[in-house]
């Protein structure tokens, strides 16, 4: 399996632009989780789905965040307008049911 | 609330020093507890799930233990290779969430 795959790997953009990261989750896991990533607060869980449906976005930082699943292969994490305090690394992970997560090599977004 | 703790923030060793890294956790019911590995540039790689107290799993130099309160990873004999940032996380009873600790920065000296 190629596990899951992220893109773009560098995302560099300017204050006010729409951000859109991609996921493709590992074929056959049913869950999907969406982790951002800084040195102050380490890695932190924005949302996840459960056969593409959005179970918990508790952790979502407010409305300039979104995110979809269409189907059990595809997710987009959609930052608009980004903020430069929106630079991190984002994770995207995938697992079947309650075991372990696997996670991606990670987009890492840069907002000027 | 569920909250995971990890000590020490970093660590030094010789190759060859054995040691081990602690995670403390609390947790309305523990579904299970996972340890990772994240090197620089990468996205955390899957080590060992623990279930139970008095559950112990190996890989190579790697032994993960549990306890009701904490889970501590032994490194015997490190090599230089083993430099990585180590991440503890738990799943409660309920949902699907982790919740990981803040992570263990080791680096091993040839």
């Amino acid at each position: 399996d190629a596990g899951v795959i992220q893109s773009p790997r560098h995302e560099v953009t300017e204050m006010g632009q729409e951000v859109t990261l991609r996921c493709k989750p590992i074929s056959g896991h049913n869950s999907l989780f969406w982790y951002r990533q800084t040195m102050m607060r380490g890695l932190e869980l924005l949302i996840y789905f459960n056969n593409n449906v959005p179970i918990d976005d508790s952790g979502m930082p407010e409305d300039r965040f979104s995110a979809k699943m269409p189907n059990a292969s595809f997710s987009t994490l959609k930052i608009q307008p980004s903020e430069p305090r929106d630079s991190a690394v984002y994770f995207c992970a995938s697992s079947w049911e309650s075991y372990e997560q696997y996670f991606g090599p990670g987009t890492r977004l840069t907002v000027t | 609330e569920d909250q995971v703790t990890q000590s020490p923030e970093a660590l030094r060793l010789q190759e060859g020093e054995s040691s081990s890294l602690n995670c403390s956790y609390t947790v309305s019911g523990l579904r299970g507890l996972f340890w990772y590995r994240q090197d620089p540039g990468k996205g955390p790689e899957f080590l060992f799930t623990l279930y139970s107290a008095g559950e112990e799993k190996e890989k190579e130099r790697l032994k993960a233990t549990l306890t009701k309160k904490e889970s501590f990873l032994h490194i015997t004999a490190p090599k230089p290779e083993d430099s990585a940032t180590y991440l503890c996380a738990v799943r409660a009873d309920y949902g699907q969430n982790f919740v990981f600790g803040p992570g263990t920065r080791l680096s091993v000296l040839p």
